[in-house]
């Protein structure tokens, strides 16, 4: 619906699996975001990824491991999880970083951590 | 620094009865606010944003917000509340001059709406 796709819509792991979250968009835009929706939470700003290139990294722990391998497609691999990674993930996108007005979001993946 | 809370993290309504959700804001400059509106199983939507234009915004599905410097608020209402605005609502603040446009996302309130 709004251009942003994201695959799985809902991830079950366990600490020591590796799992990847995979998110695409077709509206062309150079931009794109990982969020963190926790329970009663604001949301939180993970990763940012200009021209594929990331441009920022919110303090986010090393078990989290992203990858843009072009403008369209964004990957958030996981690894070690612990259960408080629970969470709902949301990709988005907009038509350049410093736009983010102009965000859309993807419907995200519910990941459960065992 | 910028920030924005929601008053409410819950409101309840009736169906054909006006919605009003809270929001106030903090910012060292000029500020963009919006809000979003996540139904359930489905991600963000933008509903409206204020970017220093007109101070009353008009959005999607009836909604409107209104922009009070003096209060440092911005209000979403609606004047009849339908049983689809059952949904998740976010207040966002981004503070370009200072921040590059990242946003700022409020906790966020649940609105319920009755029968």
């Amino acid at each position: 619906e709004t251009g942003v796709t994201q695959t799985p819509r809902h991830l079950v792991m366990g600490m020591t699996n590796k799992k990847s979250l995979k998110c695409e968009q077709h509206l062309g835009h150079n931009a794109m975001y990982w969020y963190k929706q926790s329970a009663k939470k604001p949301l939180e700003l993970m990763f940012v990824y200009n021209f594929k290139e990331q441009t920022e990294n919110n303090s986010v722990p090393s078990r989290f491991s992203p990858e843009c391998p072009n403008s369209s497609h964004l990957f958030l691999h996981l690894h070690t999880l612990q259960p408080e990674d629970s969470a709902l993930y949301l990709c988005a996108s907009s038509p350049l970083t410093g736009e983010e007005e102009k965000l859309f979001f993807g419907s995200g993946t519910q990941l459960s951590v065992l | 620094a910028q920030s924005v809370t929601q008053l409410d993290s819950h409101v309840s309504v009736s169906e054909g009865t006006p919605v009003l959700l809270r929001c106030n804001y903090s910012s060292s400059y000029s500020p963009s606010l919006f809000w979003y509106v996540q139904h359930p199983n489905k991600g963000l939507q933008l509903l409206l944003k204020y970017t220093s234009a007109a101070t009353l915004v008009k959005g999607i599905n009836g909604f409107e917000a209104e922009f009070k410097k003096s209060e440092t608020s911005f209000h979403l209402t609606k004047p009849s509340a339908h049983m689809s605005d059952a949904a998740e609502y976010f207040c966002v603040v981004s503070d370009r001059n200072n921040q590059g446009g990242k946003l700022i996302f409020g906790q966020g309130t649940e609105l319920s709406v009755k029968p």
